[in-house]
């Protein structure tokens, strides 16, 4: 079956300090791979996607996740963390080929919690 | 900006109640989607429209139904509401091409007592 998992519940960094929140995916392919972030009480925002090319990729508030097919990682990561971004973290995948659906299948959510 | 709007954030209803949850975007996104969000669960896919009219069942459909009558509303239904089904549930679209991320709404709280 295909599934994303990401092992920590939760991730607790201070601020200034780099953080990496941790996904990996068994999926068959060469999927497309997403991060949305979800502050409290509010829907999923978009911050990255890789879908070819350089395995290092950047969106926004500085975040950046790192493609590694042998490992079939995508791990979150900023250089310096912030308390605003202390929030759920969810991966997800789209699987190659799906159609025409754009169906994502998404990890557990990690929370991010950073202190002062 | 892409909106995708759910119209009520808050709902509280009671065991049997016919529920219905209603979604609208506004960027011609030809596809639609509705997860349940549960904590320690993530996101799980409940329907997903592809179309005007058309619908697939996704990962938990048991309980639920959707209806697509125009393409920028997507709705979900609970013919007889549960405890069990008390809940987020997010509304999301995207466009078909394949790389298209999907964008949510704000998501709808329901409670049923």
């Amino acid at each position: 079956a295909q599934s994303v998992a990401q092992p920590e519940d939760q991730v607790n960094v201070a601020e200034g300090n780099p953080l990496t929140v941790k996904c990996t995916y068994s999926v068959s392919g060469n999927p497309y791979l997403f991060w949305y972030v979800q502050y409290p009480n509010r829907g999923l925002q978009f911050l990255l996607k890789y879908i070819t090319g350089d395995n290092l990729v950047k969106g926004s508030y500085g975040f950046e996740a790192e493609f590694n097919k042998s490992q079939t990682s995508f791990h979150l990561k900023k250089p310096s963390a912030l308390v605003s971004d202390s929030a759920l973290y969810f991966c997800a995948v789209r699987p190659r080929p799906s159609g025409n659906t754009g169906k994502l299948i998404f990890g557990q959510g990690t929370t991010l919690q950073v202190k002062p | 900006d892409v909106k995708v709007t759910q119209s009520s954030r808050y709902l509280v209803k009671r065991t049997g109640e016919k529920v219905f949850l209603e979604c609208v975007q506004d960027m011609d996104h030809e596809n639609m989607f509705w997860y349940r969000q549960d904590p320690g669960l993530g996101l799980r896919l409940i329907y997903f429209s592809y179309d005007v009219k058309m619908k697939e069942k996704g990962d938990i459909p048991e309980g639920y139904s959707v209806s697509r009558e125009k393409k920028e509303r997507f709705s979900l239904i609970l013919e007889s509401a549960s405890t069990n089904q008390t809940s987020m549930y997010l509304c999301a679209s995207s466009p078909t091409f394949q790389s298209g991320e999907l964008f949510f709404g704000e998501g709808s709280r329901l409670t049923v007592l």
